[in-house]
């Protein structure tokens, strides 16, 4: 039930910036606050981004989001290889009561 | 530091029952909401359920509603999912994580529900 886009793959080099997007729409992205989550091979998400641009502590400076009218990004910049991971945008909606929706996840390749 | 484990995966066959637990500890448990998560191994992931505070208030995803039931013993730092009717469908890992007013936050490590006959 992934109610939010993104590009299946995304890739780069070591130290290159990377960008993922997610779409969504007014009942999602569009009034609520995205949070970002990266999964690495055999683990659980991990929270990198919340209440759209937000780094937890412990998340490098490197991450970073954004968010604009029904859409959002994340940004990797300074490409690490121990990036190349699965990542899920994430919303709450409101045409879905008490749901909690998810993007359909991004892999990204470091090369 | 915030840990959730969860237990009581395995195989079971359609039309069967089981019952999930996660303990947790780090964090003063009654403060927070909490929810199931689950994911199809390869795919990606699902809200199945969350519960308030208290335990009075809960919410369940239309795929799961009438077979599934969230609970919650504050006394003893632990969430539940019973899961019941299982169908094929239903098979996944499936995560116990803390929500914040943005969404969750910290996650377990996941148990691996497999219905099959």
């Amino acid at each position: 039930q992934s109610v939010l886009t993104q590009p299946p793959s995304a890739s780069g080099t070591p130290g290159q910036r990377v960008t993922i997007s997610c779409s969504g729409s007014s009942s999602n992205i569009g009034s609520k606050t995205v949070n970002w989550y990266q999964q690495l091979p055999g683990t659980a998400p991990k929270l990198v981004i919340y209440s759209n641009n937000q780094r937890p502590s412990g998340v490098p400076d490197r991450f970073s989001g954004s968010k604009s009218g029904t859409s959002a990004s994340l940004a990797i910049s300074g490409l690490q290889s121990e990036d190349e991971a699965d990542y899920y945008c994430a919303a709450w909606d409101d045409s879905l009561t008490g749901l909690y929706v998810f993007g359909t996840g991004t892999k990204v390749t470091v090369l | 530091q915030v840990q959730l484990v969860e237990s009581g995966g395995g195989w079971v066959k359609p039309g069967g029952s089981l019952r999930l637990s996660c303990a947790a500890s780090g964090f003063t448990f009654s403060d927070y909401y909490m929810s199931w998560i689950r994911q199809v191994p390869g795919k990606g992931l699902d809200w199945v359920s969350y519960i308030s505070t208290g335990g009075s208030a809960m919410y369940y995803a239309d795929s799961v509603k009438g077979r599934f039931t969230i609970s919650r013993d504050n006394a003893k730092n632990s969430l539940y999912l019973q899961m019941n009717s299982l169908r094929a469908e239903d098979t996944a890992v499936y995560y116990c994580a803390r929500v914040f007013e943005g969404g969750a936050d910290y996650w377990g490590q996941g148990t691996l529900v497999t219905v099959s006959s």
